[in-house]
Order: C-alpha cells, then sequence, then structure tokens
C-alpha cells in the first residue's frame, strides 16, 4: 500500500530536550516536505526537499532541521524546542500529475507538545 | 506573502441541505486544489483546477476555479454525514509550491 509513515503520533516533550520526528514514503517520490497545521492558519510549509541531499527552506523555518540521505527517509528535527512549537505536524511526499501539477500524499501527523 | 482565505471558518449544517465552501485570494495561482482532511488523518487531494472558469464535478461535489485565477469554490449537493471533515484549498506558486488555505471545518448532522 502506497503511504506516507510519521512517528511518533503523538509526543509530549519538556523545553529544549531535542527530538526528532521521522517520515518514511513508500512511493519513490522525489519531493518531500513538511507542515505544521494550527488552528485558523490552515497548513504552513517548515522544509521541503527536492531530492536526496537537496532541501530548502519553507514559509516557517525557524527552530527546525531537516536532512535527506535517502529518498525514503524525511526526518524534522527540533534541536531546542519550545512551548511555541506545540503544533500538528504533518509530513508529505509528492507525485507527478499531468501538465506539471503534482499531488501531495499525507502521512497521518504527529501532535507534538512541547511544556 | 501569499494568502488564501477559506470562508465560513466553521459550518454546521443537516443532512440533506446544500453548502458552498469559498477560497479567495488577491493572488493569481497555476492551479488550484481542494483537499478533504478527517479527523486523525492528513488531508486527501479531491480535485485540481487549473483553468480559469474550469467547473469539475465529483459525485454531489462541484469544484470551480474563478476566471481570474485568484478564488474557487466548493459546492456540495445534500451533504450527508460522510462530508463531515475540513476542507483546504491549496494554490499552486511554484512546480511544487503550493499555500494552503485557513481551512473550512464543515459538520454534517443526521
Amino acid at each position: 500500500e502506497a503511504q506516507v509513515t510519521q512517528n511518533p503520533r503523538y509526543l509530549i516533550t519538556v523545553t529544549g530536550k531535542k527530538l526528532t520526528v521521522t517520515c518514511s514514503q513508500n512511493m519513490n517520490h522525489e519531493y518531500m516536505s513538511w507542515y505544521r497545521q494550527d488552528p485558523g492558519l490552515g497548513l504552513r510549509q517548515i522544509y521541503y526537499s527536492m531530492n536526496v541531499e537537496v532541501t530548502d527552506k519553507g514559509d516557517v523555518p525557524e527552530g527546525y532541521k531537516v536532512s535527506r540521505k535517502e529518498k525514503r527517509n524525511f526526518p524534522l528535527i527540533l534541536e531546542s524546542p519550545s512551548p511555541n512549537q506545540t503544533s500538528l505536524y504533518f509530513c508529505a511526499s509528492r507525485r507527478p500529475l499531468d501538465r506539471g501539477h503534482t499531488e501531495a500524499f499525507f502521512g497521518q501527523g504527529t501532535r507534538l507538545t512541547v511544556v | 506573502t501569499q494568502l488564501l482565505e477559506q470562508s465560513p471558518q466553521f459550518l454546521s449544517i443537516q443532512e440533506g441541505e446544500n453548502l458552498t465552501v469559498y477560497c479567495n485570494s488577491s493572488s493569481v495561482f497555476s492551479s488550484l486544489q481542494w483537499y478533504r482532511q478527517e479527523p486523525g488523518e492528513g488531508p486527501v487531494l479531491l480535485v485540481t483546477v487549473v483553468t480559469g472558469g474550469e467547473v469539475k464535478k465529483l459525485k454531489r461535489l462541484t469544484f470551480q476555479f474563478g476566471d481570474a485565477r485568484k478564488d474557487s469554490s466548493l459546492h456540495i449537493t445534500a451533504a450527508q454525514p460522510g462530508d463531515t471533515g475540513l476542507y483546504l484549498c491549496a494554490g499552486r506558486v511554484g512546480t511544487y509550491k503550493y499555500i494552503f488555505g485557513t481551512g473550512t471545518r464543515l459538520k454534517v448532522l443526521a
């Protein structure tokens, strides 16, 4: 089954304690990205990756890091989490459609609480 | 900064009613997508509209892209409880870059 898998689904942590949220896709997609979802703000892109070893900042990258060492994996790293990073996080990969458009496949989300 | 505003933000209706959700921006998009997100899940693509004025139908859902490609609407006919969810529009601003709207949370009561 084609899917994007995130872990963990739920995480409660304390301010300053480094954490990693993993993301893996089995569709051989080149493009992957991370979003955070907050009430009334929709989905905002944190980082994206066009391919292995190619990453770039999205709209809200502060406080986050990513890496893309393999095509299937795109972990999100919070070196020193703060309470304002409490949010619902989604990893997504994109597949090409016709005429240059793409379809996003999202993971099930990771609900992060930083206390 | 490009923004996509959706209205209404919340909508609670009875089964069988019709409804329309709007997605508006001051920016032009080369295409626009609609996603539905159910509780505990990630968004799932419903449709992509590309041409100004384009109308696409998906069973009881009708999607329209504005003539100027700055806005879009989603109309649901005879809503059912299974239509409950968060509806998100997303405008394409680059090859892989999409800006997501603020979302409309729909609840259809049986």
